[in-house]
């Protein structure tokens, strides 16, 4: 079955602690993406991949770091989280840049304390 | 620029209704594509319709139908005969070259 798997789904941590969340797709896509989901903002794209070893910042990428070593893994890594990096965490993946359809995960909610 | 802007914050109706969700964008792109997203209460993303720039043909699938009007710039997402099930938040999105662009969500409530 294809499809994006996002680790842990849920996650409490305390300020300043790293943290990583893993992202990973089995359908072969060079393109992927990690967005984070806040009341009345929508989905902003933190950081993007458009395949192994090539990596952009989004909109929000402050606080956020990502590696793409892999085609299948785009982590999401928070190296010293704070309170206002509590939010609703979604990967994508799509083929390639220009393919329209996307895949998400199925979300993480991180609560940073 | 790019955006998408879905005015509605929550909407709620009562089993049977009919409903429309708004959603305008905004890009200068000319080559573009336009998606609907269903978030249940579960909180995954459910694809719903996507709609290419050069296709102003609308679409209906089953009770839902969406209205793609180049002319004002929207991309409105019809639910006949609503049901519960249908209580969700759904998000318009528009992607131009590498990126999508979402609306702020619009909070669906269907009341049986």
């Amino acid at each position: 079955e294809a499809q994006v798997t996002q680790n842990p789904r849920y996650l409490i941590t305390v300020t300043g602690k790293k943290l990583t969340v893993t992202c990973s797709q089995n359908m072969n896509h060079e393109y992927m993406s990690w967005y984070r989901q806040d009341p009345g903002l929508g989905l902003r794209q933190i950081y993007y991949s458009m395949n192994v070893e090539v990596t952009d910042k989004g909109d929000v990428p402050e606080g956020y770091k990502v590696s793409r070593k892999e085609k299948r893994n785009f982590p999401l890594i928070l190296e010293s989280p704070s309170p206002n990096q509590t939010s609703l965490y979604f990967c994508a993946s799509r083929k390639t840049a220009t393919t329209s359809e996307a895949f998400f995960g199925q979300g993480t909610r991180l609560t940073v304390v | 620029a790019q955006k998408v802007t879905q005015a509605q914050t929550e909407i709620s109706v009562v089993e049977k209704e009919d409903v429309t969700l708004d959603c305008v964008y905004e890009t200068r792109d000319t080559t573009y594509y336009l998606f609907w997203y269903k978030q249940p209460p579960s909180g995954e993303l459910v694809f719903l319709i996507r709609r290419n720039s050069f296709d102003e043909q609308n679409e209906i699938s089953g009770r839902y139908s969406w209205n793609f009007q180049k002319s004002t710039s929207s991309f409105n997402f019809t639910i006949t005969a609503s049901q519960v099930v249908d209580s969700a938040v759904y998000f318009c999105a528009l992607r131009t070259g590498n990126q999508f662009y979402f609306g702020t969500g619009t909070s669906l409530t269907v009341i049986p």
